[in-house]
């Protein structure tokens, strides 16, 4: 019955290590989103897929990397993860079609880079 | 480009007493106007929006928002909180147009005494 789930929930992790979270949304939205809420609980934009296509690309390092391979999945990659990139990741979707639909968030994963 | 910023970083209050978080924003373009709820270890859920219409807006959990132009303002109000209400409220803009990315601001912990 979720909506908007994320795998894994926590992650921790070595410096230098590759990782990779994972977001499903079966509510038949067709644009994704990837935030990243810091350790201050500040919440930024990193990505947004339409329907796979990329349509949002913030100043994110390229060892970030997000892949859809259809528009019910978003992943994001990381590569080389440094001590700052310990946060929590937010999936989000959203339908685009008729005018204004709000965006549903998953649950997060908290990521920790030890 | 928009920014939003949260006036109180913390706000302690009494049980049944009323409550407002501020929020400002700044933008060259139209935006809608959100506020979100983020309990303790959970994902974001929608409290209430402003798209168009009446500035005043009520959402869930006995909340209401009041958009006004002039001040580029969007404070959120409940009148009697409830222990329940302890969380961090976040108040985000929206462009109308293109990919509607959300801009967060820095969130409030809003924290309800017995």
């Amino acid at each position: 019955d979720t909506a908007v789930s994320q795998t894994p929930k926590y992650l921790v992790t070595q410096m230098g290590n590759d990782k990779s979270i994972k977001c499903e949304q079966n509510l038949g939205h067709d644009t994704m989103y990837w935030y990243k809420q810091d350790s201050k609980k500040f919440l930024k934009i990193m990505f947004s897929y339409n329907n796979k296509e990329l349509i949002i690309n913030e100043t994110v390092p390229n060892r970030f990397s997000p892949k859809s391979p259809d528009k019910a999945h978003l992943n994001l990659h990381i590569n080389s993860l440094e001590l700052g990139d310990s946060a929590v990741y937010f999936c989000a979707s959203r339908y685009t079609s008729g005018g204004f639909n709000e965006q549903f968030f998953g649950p997060g994963t908290r990521l920790t880079v030890l | 480009a928009q920014s939003v910023t949260q006036l109180d970083s913390q706000v302690p209050v009494f049980e049944e007493a009323p409550v407002e978080l501020r929020c400002n924003y700044s933008s060259s373009v139209s935006v809608y106007l959100f506020w979100y709820v983020q309990y303790p270890n959970q994902g974001l859920q929608l409290l209430l929006k402003y798209l168009s219409g009446s500035t005043l807006v009520k959402g869930i959990n006995g909340f209401e928002a009041e958009f006004n132009k002039s001040q580029t303002s969007f404070h959120l109000r409940k009148p009697s909180v409830h222990i329940s209400d302890t969380a961090e409220y976040f108040c985000a803009v929206g462009s109308i147009q293109g990919a509607q990315k959300l801009v967060f601001g820095q969130g409030t912990r809003l924290t309800i005494n017995p």
